[in-house]
């Protein structure tokens, strides 16, 4: 059974901090990594996708993967109140899985 | 980005009854569709992954009776939720995908089962 976990928080964290976002995978042949944001109620969008070893930069957000480890990350320079929400981290294989979600607060 | 457009978004429905929810690709085809349900303050879990013109696989524990699933054209796929029960109420989304390289997400339909 492939499976994705993540810390389910609440992580909260002050406007204008950096907010670490963390999740380890078990497939270690996995090859695609999506990291989404969810509102409630609300269907998930995608934020990121990584597929290399390393950093991957867009805007105020980058994941970083570790194939080594399986482990994903993603950080999130400057938060803001709006990116108050649940991250949900997903692998790719015939499907996405999906971890249980980090819901991140941030206070203004 | 791809569209995929999910309806109903919402639907009430009397106990016993059966409701079909439609996950249409709008501008891309998609040859493989899946079907997540999320139950609140829980993650996306697969129930099950169509592809174009042949049955769905179902994901372990997840009726395949009471959950039907269609795919019957490269930008449909429709999943009825056959004689409804209180338990059957979940949020649920469609996604599909273009050959595994992104998954585009229908904006999912709230089940209440009164």
């Amino acid at each position: 059974q492939k499976e994705v976990e993540q810390n389910s928080g609440p992580l909260s964290v002050p406007e204008g901090a950096i907010a670490s976002l963390n999740c380890t995978y078990s497939d270690r042949g996995s090859q695609s990594f999506f990291w989404y944001r969810q509102y409630s109620g609300k269907s998930p969008e995608l934020i990121m996708s990584i597929y290399s070893n390393g950093d991957k930069e867009d805007g105020r957000f980058t994941a970083q993967l570790n194939k080594a480890s399986q482990y994903v990350s993603l950080l999130i320079r400057d938060s803001q109140p709006s990116d108050s929400a649940t991250y949900l981290c997903a692998v790719a294989g015939t499907a996405l899985i999906f971890g249980k979600g980090t819901t991140l607060s941030v206070s203004s | 980005g791809a569209v995929v457009s999910q309806h109903p978004s919402r639907v009430i429905c009397k106990s016993g009854t059966s409701v079909k929810i439609e996950c249409r690709s709008l501008d891309f085809q998609a040859t493989t569709m899946f079907w997540y349900r999320q139950f609140p303050k829980k993650s996306l879990m697969l129930m099950a992954t169509s592809n174009e013109g042949s049955k769905a696989t179902y994901e372990q524990g997840v009726e395949k009776d009471k959950f039907l699933i269609n795919h019957a054209s490269l930008t449909l796929s429709t999943l009825t939720v056959t004689s409804a029960h209180p338990e059957d109420s979940s949020f649920y989304i469609c996604s599909a995908s273009d050959r595994g390289s992104f998954f585009f997400f229908g904006q999912g339909t709230r089940l209440t089962v009164v």
